[in-house]
């Protein structure tokens, strides 16, 4: 149990398009859902908590107009990434949360690597 | 804010033990995870401490001492497979979800050599 699933796990765009990564628990129901941004041999680096049903909440320093969050459903996130640029690419991983389980832990997608031309 | 350090990178050999150390420092402390991530993967959970003391699960144990800020992962007989990267997590209360968002270490790298 407890699987979370993205795609694409991988996407090459040039710049100045919009990518859409998706992610998706598949055998339960995330009430909270986080995307992270992940550099080479560097931390996981939280971007913004996402609550089904609502606004997403964004760390510092992320831009939410650059990163688009929506959240509509309990087994579905998505994440948008606005005119990306270069600077953009970097492997971005989601995780989810469910109410319930033993230590409220967060279940990892497994990734999407985006290249920027 | 926090700061979670750990170590760059470890080398053992199979069958060894090897003690992976994280400190840490945050406000609203709750819980400490650790988390095993293969290149290119998703990060899987390993365990789990909010109290002070030991976790022991199979081969992986995990101790925690919120007084000093400082837990760490022992991993027992290692097999070659163990080589990957583990992070570090502290889950601290925050406005945002109601239990709390994660802060991670950059990971220590453990190499387990023939």
């Amino acid at each position: 149990g407890a699987v979370v699933s993205q795609h694409p796990s991988r996407v090459i765009c040039k710049s100045g398009t919009s990518v859409k990564i998706e992610c998706r628990s598949l055998d339960f129901q995330a009430t909270t859902m986080f995307w992270y941004r992940q550099f080479p041999k560097k931390s996981l680096m939280l971007m913004a908590t996402s609550n089904e049903g609502s606004k997403a909440t964004y760390e510092q320093g992320v831009e939410k107009d650059k990163f688009l969050i929506n959240h509509a459903s309990l087994t579905l996130s998505t994440l948008t990434v606005t005119s990306a640029h270069p600077e953009d690419s970097s492997f971005y991983i989601c995780s989810a949360r469910s109410s319930g389980n033993k230590y409220n832990e967060q279940f990892f997608g497994p990734g999407t690597r985006l290249t920027v031309l | 804010g926090q700061n979670i350090d750990q170590p760059t990178e470890m080398t053992a050999t199979e069958g060894a033990i090897v003690q992976i150390n994280c400190t840490y420092q945050t406000s609203g402390f709750n819980g400490l995870f650790w988390y095993q991530q293969h290149a290119g993967e998703a990060p899987t959970f390993l365990s789990y401490n909010v109290l002070d003391g030991l976790e022991e699960k199979g081969r992986f144990s995990s101790f925690l001492s919120r007084s000093k800020g400082y837990s760490y992962l022992l991993l027992k007989e290692l097999q070659m497979k163990d080589s990957a990267s583990y992070l570090c997590a502290v889950r601290s209360w925050a406005l945002a979800d109601s239990w709390g968002k994660f802060q991670f270490g950059a990971g220590t790298q453990v190499v387990v050599t023939p």
